[in-house]
């Protein structure tokens, strides 16, 4: 049974920064791109981050681009988003979600920003 | 980007009743390789948004047959044949064929009236 358990989130200062975790079991991790999605309170689904399957290869949203850094240890089956110089409207549920296909879903981690 | 345009915003419909949303994207979604990459995902209230309906037309696993998915070119289209209890929520389509990034619909809500 695939699942993907997101982890690190929780109150955070504006400015202040986080490290989101995504542990990945039932399939086999290291041959799947994974992406970060994220849903703002009352909102749509937002694209944030993608890394490839040996983490050569990665992706930002502007939104997030020179704040966040996705990272995978695929031997550790583990998927990361570091995220600093958070913002208000970084508030969301950010969701793990497995292959471009995007066919299993994490149940998210909220991570809120205020102070 | 490509940008993903649903209708109606929201659908409230009898139990037992078809329903239908509309997704439309700003390119064609046709990928060089031959393949439509269109999917449709549903989130039910408090719940992560889960994957229905793969390349436009294929149930995911466990997915109902009262759930189906027609369209091509740049115009798809998500149905339920008749809608029970447990499809309350929103419906998001999403678009993997220009990618990345992925990109999403902003969402219909289905509800029962």
């Amino acid at each position: 049974e695939v699942q993907l358990v997101e982890s690190g989130g929780g109150l955070v200062q504006p400015g202040g920064s986080l490290r989101l975790s995504c542990s990945a079991s039932g399939f086999t991790f290291s041959s799947y791109a994974m992406h970060w999605v994220r849903q703002a309170p009352g909102k749509g689904l937002e694209y944030v981050s993608a890394i490839s399957s040996n983490g050569g290869s990665t992706y930002y949203a502007d939104s997030v681009k020179g704040r966040f850094t996705i990272s995978r240890d695929n031997s550790k089956n583990t998927l990361y988003l570091q995220m600093s110089s958070l913002r208000a409207e970084d508030t969301a549920v950010y969701y793990c979600v497995k292959d471009t296909m995007a066919d299993y879903w994490g149940q998210g981690t909220l991570v809120t920003v205020s102070s | 980007d490509i940008v993903m345009t649903q209708t109606p915003l929201s659908s409230p419909v009898t139990l037992g009743q078809p329903a239908s949303i509309s997704c439309r994207s700003s390119q064609s979604l046709v990928h060089s390789d031959g393949n439509t990459y269109l999917s449709w995902l549903q989130q039910r209230p408090g719940q992560p948004p889960r994957l229905l309906i793969y390349k436009i037309s294929n149930r995911f696993s466990g997915v109902p047959d009262r759930f189906s998915g027609s369209g091509a070119g740049t115009d798809f289209t998500l149905k339920i044949s008749r809608v029970e209890a447990e499809d309350v929520g929103v419906y998001y389509c999403m678009q993997a064929t220009q990618f990345p990034p992925l990109t999403f619909g902003g969402g219909t809500k289905v509800e029962i009236k």
